[in-house]
């Protein structure tokens, strides 16, 4: 089945570093990637969209400076967390799609900034 | 897309026993889809059902869809340990495919 690795899972670091997290699409190429995010007993929360070779669409109250999307194939999206700071703390999710097929998840990134 | 909203938003079940929850939604849909998140990981597709089915199988899985109604209910049968997770529902529109939004799902607790 379709597989969609994200890393690292597990992301500790100081408050004002900029932390990337990356999201490939192993066995197939994915039109559409998107990134949420998730605060511990709360549902995801969709931030952005992201299609090869464009720029994301953020969601609504999500910054697109500070949360930095590239997705430079069909196969890798990086979200940058920059300058974060511990109100940033939370677990991210990538998911991949294949035209007009449900996504696919992966397994998400633990972030916690001291 | 269109925030589903699910109920109840806890069950707690021994194994063995059937586990039902219902997702209910606003507007028009062109399907729905349920997906499970066990703790601390991402979400797994479980089934997707059109607007024109009412209802859909997948191994221990059922799901029924209610369009009059805007509704949708998700049946595990014979529960396992394994089953314990949170079920999120997402109801999507004929304009938006990819985007999915979730409201704050079902946890569900299978007790050995």
């Amino acid at each position: 089945g379709a597989v969609v690795s994200q890393h690292p899972s597990w992301v500790i670091c100081k408050s004002g570093t900029s932390v990337k997290i990356e999201c490939r699409s192993l066995d197939f190429q994915a039109t559409t990637m998107f990134w949420y995010r998730q605060f511990p007993k709360q549902s995801l929360m969709l931030m952005a969209t992201s299609n090869e070779g464009s720029k994301a669409t953020y969601e609504q109250g999500v910054e697109k400076d500070k949360f930095l999307i590239n997705h430079a194939s069909l196969t890798l999206s990086t979200l940058t967390v920059t300058s974060a700071h511990p109100e940033d703390s939370s677990f991210y999710i990538c998911s991949a799609e294949r035209y007009n097929q449900p996504q696919h998840f992966g397994d998400g990134t633990r972030l916690s900034i001291l | 897309s269109q925030q589903g909203e699910e109920d109840p938003q806890a069950l707690s079940i021994q194994e063995g026993e059937n586990a039902t929850m219902n997702c209910s939604y606003k507007t028009s849909i062109n399907n729905l889809q349920w997906y499970r998140q066990n703790s601390g990981r991402g979400l797994v597709h479980l089934i997707l059902i059109r607007s024109n089915e009412r209802e859909k199988h997948s191994g221990r899985l059922r799901v029924t869809l209610d369009t009059s109604k805007k509704s949708s209910s998700l049946l595990i049968t014979a529960s396992r340990a394994a089953d314990t997770a949170s079920y999120f529902c997402a109801p999507m529109t004929t304009d938006s495919w990819g985007k999915l939004q979730f409201g704050a799902g079902t946890q569900v607790v299978v007790t050995p």
